[in-house]
């Protein structure tokens, strides 16, 4: 089956440094999104991109967050200068034509030092 | 504010019950609802999608929507071990393109 694929599956970076974390969606999938989960707390939505925009994103989306999609296949977001508040699980998901549902990567954990 | 609201548990049934997980939502223009199974560590993994109001089945899991009571549940039937997990409940404005908003999760524990 399909799966979407993140790397890496863990990232420590000193604070202040920049960070980018990759995404495979599903191949045929058009709709990408970021979403985060601090540890023992809800999983929240970052941001969404189809057709080579955001599409939607959230008040956590603010100036030191950036998404690109740099070729047919990878689907990154960038974080400029990494704070402390910013350890978490990072998810990316992809979903298809309209009424697919999302799906979700393994996940990259995020350790800000 | 769209809130999705869980109890968070841990739900405990024996092997072989059925688990009965519930969620209620704020936002009336939501539209589709999904359950996502998450185990400790792991990413969420998808279980059930429901649009419209009644029941909808797979396999041992059922859906239940009350748009009008804001409400959306799921069932396990025949609870195995391997079923114990954190359930989470995720609402969305649209059919899979916007954004989903996630409750807290409810822990569901499967003794055997």
């Amino acid at each position: 089956e399909p799966e979407v694929t993140q790397t890496p599956s863990h990232q420590v970076t000193q604070m202040g440094q920049e960070v980018i974390l990759r995404c495979v969606p599903i191949s045929n999938h058009l709709y990408f999104y970021w979403y985060r989960q601090i540890l023992g707390q809800k999983v929240e939505f970052l941001v969404s991109f189809y057709n080579n925009e955001i599409s939607e994103k959230s008040e956590i989306f603010d100036d030191q967050f950036s998404v690109e999609r740099p070729d047919g296949s990878n689907f990154t977001l960038k974080i400029r200068s990494t704070k402390l508040e910013d350890s978490a699980m990072y998810f990316c998901a992809s979903s298809g034509l309209t009424g697919q549902p999302q799906h979700f990567g393994d996940g990259t954990r995020l350790s800000i030092l | 504010q769209k809130e999705v609201e869980q109890n968070s548990g841990p739900l405990s049934v024996p092997e072989g019950a059925i688990a009965s997980l519930n969620c209620t939502y704020s936002d009336r223009v939501s539209q589709s609802f999904f359950w996502y199974r998450q185990y400790s560590g792991k990413s969420p993994e998808l279980i059930m999608s429901i649009y419209s109001n009644g029941d909808k089945e797979d396999g041992r899991f059922t859906a239940q929507l009350n748009k009008a009571s804001q409400y959306v549940s799921l069932l396990i039937r025949d609870s195995q071990p391997s079923d114990s997990a954190t359930y989470l409940c995720a609402v969305s404005m649209d059919t899979g393109r916007r954004a989903l908003t996630f409750g807290s999760g409810t822990r569901l524990q499967v003794q055997p």
